[in-house]
């Protein structure tokens, strides 16, 4: 069961262009809603996160939007760089019990071109 | 060290064969996670220790997955009788508690083929 659906698959932007990734999840419980940055060979590495008393955060260039109603969040990467591209996750987790695992989304595969 | 680290990088073993993955989490760090990563997906749960015990392993496949954290530090995925759909990236990844704002560090992770 694929609680978190994460698109699309793949992205390709220009040099200075935004990138928008979306994901839609199920569980209701989910209270904390990250967004990983995965390099060839590398393990994921937390690039900003929002729980769902906010509709939006900013850090830098990235803008985490988040719509409980519709349970969807997004990415958004302004003035996108070569350097960007990687494969982002998005994830979900709930405090439930005592464990706080997450669940990603498929991924998406962002690559900006020079 | 500074971050998590995951021994081997790489694991090569032919079906049937017995292997084990190592974690060493960050310094201080009493939760500990495994996931296991599929080619062109997200990382799955396997398993969450808090301290050196189990506290839920209801990501674990089915029993020939077994981890271990006798210590409350480094960390052991034992993998037995393998067979050639357990090829996958293993990640660990520690955060300081399992509750609340606290961020989840991930390694590297261990790349297994079974052949």
């Amino acid at each position: 069961q694929q609680q978190v659906k994460q698109s699309p698959q793949s992205l390709i932007v220009q040099k200075g262009g935004i990138s928008i990734i979306n994901c839609a999840y199920e569980n209701t419980a989910f209270d904390y809603f990250p967004w990983y940055q995965q390099f060839p060979g590398k393990g994921p590495a937390l690039l900003i996160a929002i729980r769902p008393d906010v509709s939006e955060k900013k850090e830098g260039r990235f803008t985490i939007s988040f719509n409980k109603s519709a349970k969807q969040f997004s990415l958004h990467i302004m003035d996108s760089q070569p350097g960007d591209s990687a494969t982002y996750f998005c994830a979900a987790s709930s405090l439930g019990g005592s464990a706080r695992q997450l669940t990603f989304g498929s991924g998406t595969q962002l690559t900006v071109l020079p | 060290g500074a971050g998590v680290s995951q021994t081997p990088s790489n694991k090569v073993t032919e079906k049937g064969k017995y292997v084990e993955l190592r974690c060493d989490p960050i310094s201080g760090h009493t939760a500990l996670y495994w996931y296991r990563q599929s080619l062109g997906q997200g990382p799955e749960f396997l398993i969450y220790f808090q301290g050196t015990g189990a506290a839920d392993d209801s990501g674990l496949p089915n029993d020939r997955f077994f981890a271990v954290r006798p210590e409350g530090s480094v960390s052991t995925l034992k993998i037995q009788r393998t067979e050639r759909g357990d090829s996958a990236v293993y990640l660990c990844a520690s955060s300081l508690n399992g509750q609340g704002n606290t961020e989840a560090f991930f390694g590297q992770g261990t790349r297994l083929t079974v052949v």
